[in-house]
């Protein structure tokens, strides 16, 4: 079937600390992966992609590769800012489907 | 840029109510999806449209329906509202090939006394 899996949180970290959250997937077939990002009191945006194996998806500085061979999407940033705190979500797309199955998500407080 | 309209950002409701979420896209795309999210269960799928008088059952849908009576427009209606049923609720659209990812709207949270 088809999971993800990603870091439990929450995540607390200082401005400018370099930033990394876990996904690995399950899925049959070859997904597309996303992480998407929920800013307090919103709904959930995309924030990045991949469709492909080795791909790297990138945006606002986040960054995350797809790997075929251990199964993962991790999130990373090198510098995180006060305002990159919010819930993060990684999602699959199966090719062979009709919906997105996401991660239970973490959360991420970025303090000055 | 699509623009997905959820009626109201929070709602109270009694228990046992009838309730109506709804869901407006501005836009053509035939899929439309509503979850719920609570915290620790990450995003859960509910109900599911492709089209016009089409749905199908996510991975929750018990107490739940859902109406699509015109493309643009995706109602999830609790049909005896309960305190189990308080959470956030997210619309989100799509367009047939969903690895272009989903759009959603600003959510609804629901809360059932």
């Amino acid at each position: 079937g088809n999971s993800v899996t990603q870091m439990e949180g929450p995540v607390t970290l200082s401005e400018e600390a370099f930033l990394t959250i876990n996904c690995t997937y399950t899925a049959t077939g070859y997904p597309s992966l996303f992480w998407y990002v929920q800013y307090p009191g919103e709904g959930l945006q995309l924030l990045l992609k991949a469709t492909k194996a080795d791909d790297k998806g990138s945006n606002k500085g986040f960054e995350a590769t797809y790997r075929k061979e251990t199964t993962s999407f991790h999130l990373e940033k090198g510098s995180v800012q006060v305002s990159d705190s919010a819930v993060y979500f990684c999602a699959l797309y199966p090719n062979t489907g009709n919906q997105f199955y996401f991660g239970t998500g973490t959360s991420l407080t970025v303090i000055p | 840029d699509v623009k997905v309209t959820q009626s109201s950002r929070y709602l109270v409701k009694r228990t046992g109510e009838k309730v109506f979420l709804e869901c407006v896209q501005d836009m053509d795309h035939e899929n439309m999806f509503w979850y719920r999210q609570d915290p620790g269960l990450g995003l859960r799928l509910i109900y599911f449209s492709y089209d016009v008088k089409m749905k199908e059952k996510g991975d929750i849908p018990e107490g739940y329906s859902v109406s699509r009576e015109k493309k643009e427009r995706f109602s999830l209606i609790l049909e005896s509202a309960s305190t189990n049923q308080t959470s956030m609720y997210l619309c989100a659209i799509g367009i047939s090939q969903g690895n272009y990812g989903y759009t959603f709207g600003s959510g609804t949270r629901l809360t059932v006394v």
